[in-house]
């Protein structure tokens, strides 16, 4: 696609339910990452992707959070048992080339998720 | 990874240029110095990056410094659609980055 594409763009979700957002990059961008966004602060780095292997998780805030890429395309992140202290933007980004940072990232418009 | 010091806020008034600072002085031979904005409601939006020289492109420049210890990115004519977060990070390839809470810029008409 001409973008990265996020899905769902709004999520409200009972606090202990889990939830999956997904992430469709750029076609041929080979690195993949997941950011997360409180109201009113910067970015916090999640877990980045090449192709499909994660070798650094440890972005991840608990082990109630995980992601997973298929194909070298879409990625799925999921968040068990929801906490309210989840609640924000969650935006995914996709460049050229993990190795090169000779690339800019293209950013998703992210998914905002409401814990309630 | 290498941190970055910005300033919480500027303001310009409408069709001034705009100098937005970047401090890094921790930078490293093969980090380059990139800069994205956030408009509100939106996901970060590239502008701009480089190496050791100065870079032009269709929405900004950037000046980095002789010493690449501090960096400027310059809207030469401001306008209410600049209006934004801006962010100044420092990328080596193998990624682990994370934004700061950047420059809010208010654009006066």
């Amino acid at each position: 696609g001409a973008g990265v594409s996020q899905s769902p763009s709004n999520k409200v979700t009972e606090k202990g339910k889990d939830v999956e957002l997904r992430c469709d990059p750029i076609s041929g961008h080979t690195a993949l990452y997941w950011y997360r966004q409180s109201l009113g602060q910067g970015l916090e780095f999640l877990i980045y992707f090449q192709g499909n292997s994660a070798p650094d998780k440890s972005g991840l805030p608990s082990d109630r959070f995980s992601a997973e890429r298929t194909g070298g395309s879409v990625s799925t992140l999921t968040i068990q048992r929801t906490q309210q202290e989840d609640s924000a933007v969650y935006l995914c980004a996709s460049s050229l080339s993990l190795a090169s940072a000779n690339y800019g990232y293209t950013f998703g418009s992210g998914t905002r998720l409401t814990v309630v | 990874d290498a941190k970055t010091t910005q300033p919480n806020s500027m303001e310009s008034n409408e069709e001034e240029p705009v100098h937005l600072p970047c401090n890094h002085s921790t930078i490293s031979g093969t980090d380059y110095i990139h800069w994205y904005r956030q408009l509100p409601s939106q996901g970060p939006e590239y502008v701009i990056h480089g190496l050791t020289s100065n870079v032009n492109n269709r929405m900004a420049s950037l000046a980095i410094a002789e010493d690449r210890k501090s960096s400027t990115l310059i809207l030469h004519r401001a306008t209410l659609r600049d209006a934004a977060v801006y962010y100044c990070i420092l990328r080596d390839g193998y990624q682990k980055v994370t934004f700061g809470t950047g420059t809010k810029l208010q654009v006066i008409p």
